[in-house]
């Protein structure tokens, strides 16, 4: 089964900084089948990269994502206080989430 | 728009059974590949199972912790997606959505019923 390990497990940043989150395979999966979801507090996840680098529908391009094989990132260039938030990475094969990023206000 | 709502959580004891509905409306739900995620509140998220559409097969694949106890159905005449959650245990509490699949992501969810399983 295939392992997906997030880090950092929390991230402290300030609005305006570059975020990147990093999402690594226990073995090599196919870049289509990596996804990124953000999820606020008292909110169900959203999709927010798909494809490993696709953006979703009204994602705004400051998000983006970028890897292949067995080493993910998700990159957030500009922060907005609304980013701030869990992330989560998730490979469709084996159904399996990775435990999260929390990026909060530094 | 696209709508997924939850319904039927609730409270139930260990051994119990509930059944957790799922409206969808907004896009195509017949053609849809469907999934249920749950979450313990405060930790991460976990699939729980799919049920491809009936063009597909309709065949459902569900995670090791669930298998043989839940079953996950669908009624597309009304635009409905079910699961039936049996033998519940103390650890299936969390928060279920419903999603709604686009090739290999989770385009739409829903904003997940709570279950909790307590004596």
């Amino acid at each position: 089964e295939i392992v997906l390990t997030q880090s950092p497990g929390t991230l402290s940043l300030s609005p305006g900084e570059r975020a990147t989150l990093s999402c690594r395979a226990s073995q090599s999966v196919s870049s289509s089948y990596l996804a990124w979801y953000q999820q606020k507090p008292g909110q169900a996840p959203r999709l927010l990269i798909y494809g490993a680098s696709s953006r979703a529908t009204g994602i705004p391009d400051r998000f983006s994502g970028s890897g292949s094989g067995t080493d993910f990132t998700l990159t957030i260039s500009r922060l907005e206080p609304e980013d701030f938030a869990v992330y989560y990475c998730q490979q469709y094969g084996s159904s399996v989430f990775g435990q999260g990023t929390k990026l909060e206000i530094k | 728009e696209v709508q997924l709502v939850e319904s039927g959580g609730g409270l139930v004891k260990p051994g119990g059974s509930l059944r957790l509905s799922c409206a969808a409306s907004g896009f195509a739900f017949t053609n849809a590949w469907m999934s249920w995620v749950r979450q313990v509140p405060g930790k991460g998220l976990e699939w729980v199972g799919r049920i491809k559409s009936k063009a597909d097969g309709g065949t459902t694949d569900y995670a090791a912790p669930v298998k043989g106890r839940f079953t996950i159905s669908r009624d597309d005449s009304k635009n409905t997606l079910y699961l039936q959650m049996n033998s519940l245990k103390t650890e299936d509490t969390a928060v279920y959505y419903c999603t709604a699949q686009s090739a290999y992501h989770l385009k739409y969810w829903g904003q997940g019923t709570l279950v909790t399983v307590s004596s």
